[in-house]
C-alpha cells in the first residue's frame, strides 16, 4: 500500500462544465502523476510533478491542468469536461530507491461526461 | 519517442503451467528502466517487478520473472506455475521519470 487515495472515486458530469480530481499521498514523495486509461491505448500520462509547484505535461495533456500546492496533493482539472474525456484517471506516486524506480498507482477515478 | 509493444491482445494458460507475455521496446535513452504491471477486474494497477537497463541479472519476484534481451529490445514477463488469479490484463511500460505503457495482454487462466 503506497498511502495513495483519489477523490472522487466516480463522477458522472455534464459537457462544458468543470470538473476536479484530487490525488493526496502520505508518504511525501516528490514525484506524482496522472494517467488516463482507455481501451485500446493502455496508460497515456496527461501530466506530471516533479515538486512543489514544479508541473509539465505529458502526452495528452490538452484540455488538462494540474495544479500541486503541497507535497502531498496533486489535482487535476478539465476545465470544460467533454465526452472524450470519459475515461479512467489514475494518479501514481514514484519511490525512488537504490535501484528501481517503480510507480505506484492509486484506486483509480472513472469520470463520465455526458 | 518510446514505445512498448505487446503484440498478444489475449492468452490462456493452463493453471499450474508457465506462460510467457511478450513485450518490445524502443527508446533513444541510453539508460531506461522495464516495467510490468498487473491489473485484475477490480481495476487496480499492481507493480510485479523492475528492470534496469544496465541490470546484469534478469530480475525476479516470486514467481514472476523478466526474460530481458537487450538486443532485441524486449522484456518478456515469465509467470511460473500460473494461478486462477493470475487472470488479469498485463501491461509492460518503459522509462524512469514518464512511463510509457504498451496496450496490454489479457492473460486468462483455467483449471
Amino acid at each position: 500500500d503506497a498511502g495513495i487515495t483519489q477523490s472522487p472515486r466516480h463522477k458522472v458530469t455534464e459537457t462544458g462544465t468543470p470538473v476536479t480530481l484530487r490525488c493526496h499521498q502520505t508518504e511525501n514523495h516528490r514525484y506524482m502523476y496522472w494517467y488516463r486509461q482507455d481501451p485500446g491505448h493502455g496508460l497515456r500520462l496527461i501530466h506530471y510533478s516533479y515538486g512543489v509547484k514544479d508541473t509539465d505535461k505529458g502526452e495528452v495533456s490538452d484540455g488538462y491542468s494540474v495544479s500541486r500546492s503541497k507535497t502531498e496533493d496533486f489535482l487535476l482539472t478539465l476545465e470544460s469536461a467533454t465526452s472524450s474525456q470519459t475515461s479512467v484517471y489514475f494518479c501514481a506516486i514514484r519511490r525512488t530507491g537504490v535501484s528501481s524506480y517503480e510507480q505506484y498507482f492509486g484506486p483509480g477515478t472513472r469520470l463520465t461526461v455526458t | 519517442a518510446q514505445k512498448i509493444t505487446q503484440t498478444q491482445p489475449g492468452m490462456f494458460v493452463q493453471e499450474k503451467e508457465a506462460v510467457t507475455l511478450d513485450c518490445t521496446y524502443d527508446t533513444s535513452d541510453p539508460s531506461y528502466g522495464l516495467f510490468w504491471y498487473k491489473q485484475p477486474s477490480s481495476g487496480e494497477m499492481i507493480f510485479l517487478i523492475y528492470q534496469g537497463s544496465y541490470d546484469q541479472q534478469n530480475a525476479t519476484e516470486g514467481r514472476y520473472s523478466l526474460n530481458f534481451q537487450k538486443a532485441r529490445k524486449s522484456a518478456n514477463l515469465v509467470i511460473s506455475a500460473s494461478q486462477l488469479g493470475d487472470s488479469a490484463m498485463y501491461f509492460c511500460a518503459t522509462n524512469t521519470d514518464k512511463l510509457i505503457f504498451g496496450t496490454g495482454t489479457r492473460l486468462q487462466v483455467f483449471p
